[in-house]
Parts: structure tokens; sequence; C-alpha cells
């Protein structure tokens, strides 16, 4: 297996406009997790899935964010409209089952709004 | 809101040290401890999961230890090299599927 497979690796937008980070997590894995990466708050988790369904949406910072797994072998992260706030880096990350097995990570999105 | 806590921030160490540090969590509503290793420019990549009290895993020259009743887990490093220089993690795991994870110790291993 290729591993969490995340795109693109990189995205320059401008503030207002709409982006859609996509995931491709490990095939067989049940939980997929999507994190931001910044200096001041380290990893923090934004929503994750168990078996598509999403479980806990509770750091998900506003309504502009939103996250869906219409199958088992994608999901996408929208922020809508972005800000500059947004920027940051972005990893999903897929498990196999619960929180007693270990998470794979993606390459991870490096976001910057402008 | 689960505050799982490591310390030192980070670390500078000499290559030949041994070095260790920590992860603290609230012992209630444990099922699992991870601990990361995260190098710049990369992802993070798990260097152990551990379940039981008392539990000690070891890889190489890395070990750790887990103490669920008061909520703390130990990485040890012996030996450092420059390569083992990277962001350690640790992230708390829940029953309800949930990571939660800390802020990373940076260590630097000076040649």
């Amino acid at each position: 297996d290729a591993g969490v497979i995340q795109s693109p690796r990189h995205e320059v937008t401008e503030m207002g406009q709409e982006v859609t980070l996509r995931c491709k997590p490990i095939s067989g894995h049940n939980s997929l997790f999507w994190y931001r990466q910044t200096m001041m708050r380290g990893l923090e988790l934004l929503i994750y899935f168990n078996n598509n369904v999403p479980i806990d949406d509770s750091g998900m910072p506003e309504d502009r964010f939103s996250a869906k797994m219409p199958n088992a072998s994608f999901s996408t992260l929208k922020i809508q409209p972005s800000e500059p706030r947004d920027s940051a880096v972005y990893f999903c990350a897929s498990s196999s089952r619960g929180s007693d097995t270990e998470a794979f990570f993606g390459q991870g999105t490096r976001l910057t709004v402008v | 809101i689960l505050n799982v806590e490591q310390s030192p921030q980070s670390l500078h160490v000499q290559e030949g040290d041994s070095t260790n540090f920590t992860c603290s969590f609230p012992s209630s509503n444990f099922y699992a401890l991870h601990w990361y290793r995260w190098e710049t420019a990369k992802s993070p990549e798990a260097l152990f999961v551990m379940t039981l009290n008392g539990d000690e895993k070891k890889k190489g020259r890395i070990s750790a230890t887990l103490n669920t009743k008061e909520g703390y887990s130990y990485l040890y490093i012996k030996g450092s090299q420059p390569e083992d220089s990277a962001t350690y993690l640790c992230a708390l795991g829940g029953s309800n599927y949930k990571l939660t994870f800390g802020k990373g110790t940076l260590l630097t291993v000076n040649p």
C-alpha cells in the first residue's frame, strides 16, 4: 500500500476562496483523522471518522470548515471562505481500528492563504 | 478537554548522551498511549502504542514505559545519534477512537 495520500501537497490561495483538501486513507483502515499543525497549537485534531461516519467534529474551528467521507477510500476537508489565519499544515491520518492501533499519517498539505 | 503535556519542550544533547522525556495525561478514560517520531519536513511515524499499566516497549536504542495509574509515560533514547534529532510526540487514545496529541519535545543531537 502507498500509505495515506494527501493532495495537494501545497496550496496557495487568496482570502475568500474555497479550498478543498483531499485524503485517501490506507485500504482497510476504518478510522480517519484530520489534524491541523500550527506553531501556536501544535497538532490539533479537527475531526475524525469511523466507518465513514463523523464521530467528533468538536475540533473544527468554525462553520467555514467542513469535512466529508463519502466512502471508505476518500475524504475531503473544505474551507469556505478561506482566511489568512487558516494557513497551516493539514494532516490526514488513518488507523485500522480504534485508538489502540497506530495512526499512519499522510505527507500533509501546506496551505497558505494570502 | 484532554490535556496531554510533554516536557521538556525542547532538548539539546551531545552525540552519545542518553536522554529521556515525559508525557503526562489524565489517568481517567485511558485507553492507549502512543509515541511518534516526527522529522522535519516529514510526517509523524509511530514508535510505540501501549495499553497496559507497566508496559515497556523497546525499538533499538529507544524505549518507553507507561504508568496509567499516575498518568505518565517516559521515552528513553540510549546513546543519542544526530539522526535521532526530531520532535517526539505522545498521544492519548480514548475509547471513542480519538487521539489527542501533546505539543511534542524537540530533540536536537549535536555531533
